[in-house]
């Protein structure tokens, strides 16, 4: 079973930095391409960006309003992906999932999800 | 980008009765579309991807047609479970992009 879990939310000043982790389980991590999206509180879902594997490239593609701020890697010996934020901004308030996508469909189609680290930006 | 748009946002439907959900591409996604559901508290849920296949344990009472630009959800008896947000998204284009979501609520 595919088990995804997050950590290292909580509360930052705007303008600070977080680190967020995803251990994940249960899968072939070195070959996945993994994405992470955010929900704002009461608010639709975001993509925020996607690292694809190594043998892909190991490459990282981000939407427009993280770009520049958010940098997204992975450790496949600690089967672990890592979001780093900069310069955090009281809209980055939200729910990081991390999430794994249907094989073959370049981190579209998010079969499975965790359970989500709460991140909030407030002085 | 493209932007997903969905119709109607909230759709009051009776339990056993059909519900059709719409959601439409500002350009072509060809058959890169999917379907999740969420409910309150939960974590979304894949129910439909490729525009029509079922994800694993997606019930055969939902199913998903279109392609290109249009695309539907429809459940066709609702039972109590099914009522949630539902939100498409495509994958046809980075950035890929969700729509605002469908509210479904018991009529």
């Amino acid at each position: 079973e595919v088990q995804l879990v997050e950590s290292g939310g909580g509360l930052v000043k705007p303008g600070g930095s977080l680190r967020l982790s995803c251990a994940a389980s249960g899968l072939t991590f070195s070959s996945a391409w993994m994405t992470w999206v955010r929900q704002a509180p009461g608010k639709g879902l975001e993509y925020i960006g996607r690292i694809k594997s190594k043998t892909h490239g190991g490459t990282t593609d981000y939407t427009a309003p993280v770009e520049g701020r958010f940098t997204i890697s992975r450790d496949d010996s600690k089967n672990t992906m890592y979001l780093q934020m900069n310069s955090l901004k009281t809209e980055d308030t939200a729910v990081y999932y991390c999430t794994k996508d249907v094989p073959l469909t370049g981190g579209g189609a998010l079969e499975h999800w965790g359970q989500g680290t709460l991140v909030t930006v407030s002085s | 980008e493209i932007v997903m748009t969905q119709s109607p946002a909230t759709l009051s439907v009776s339990p056993g009765e059909r519900a059709t959900l719409s959601c439409r591409a500002s350009q072509s996604v060809s058959s890169n579309l999917v379907w999740y559901q969420q409910k309150p508290g939960q974590v979304p849920r894949l129910l439909i991807y490729g525009a029509s296949t079922r994800a694993t344990a997606t019930p055969a009472r939902f199913s998903g047609g279109g392609s290109g630009t249009e695309f539907t959800l429809t459940i066709s008896s609702l039972q109590s479970e099914d009522f949630a947000v539902y939100y498409c998204q495509q994958y046809k284009n980075w950035p890929y992009s969700f729509g605002q979501g469908t509210k479904l609520e018991i009529k």
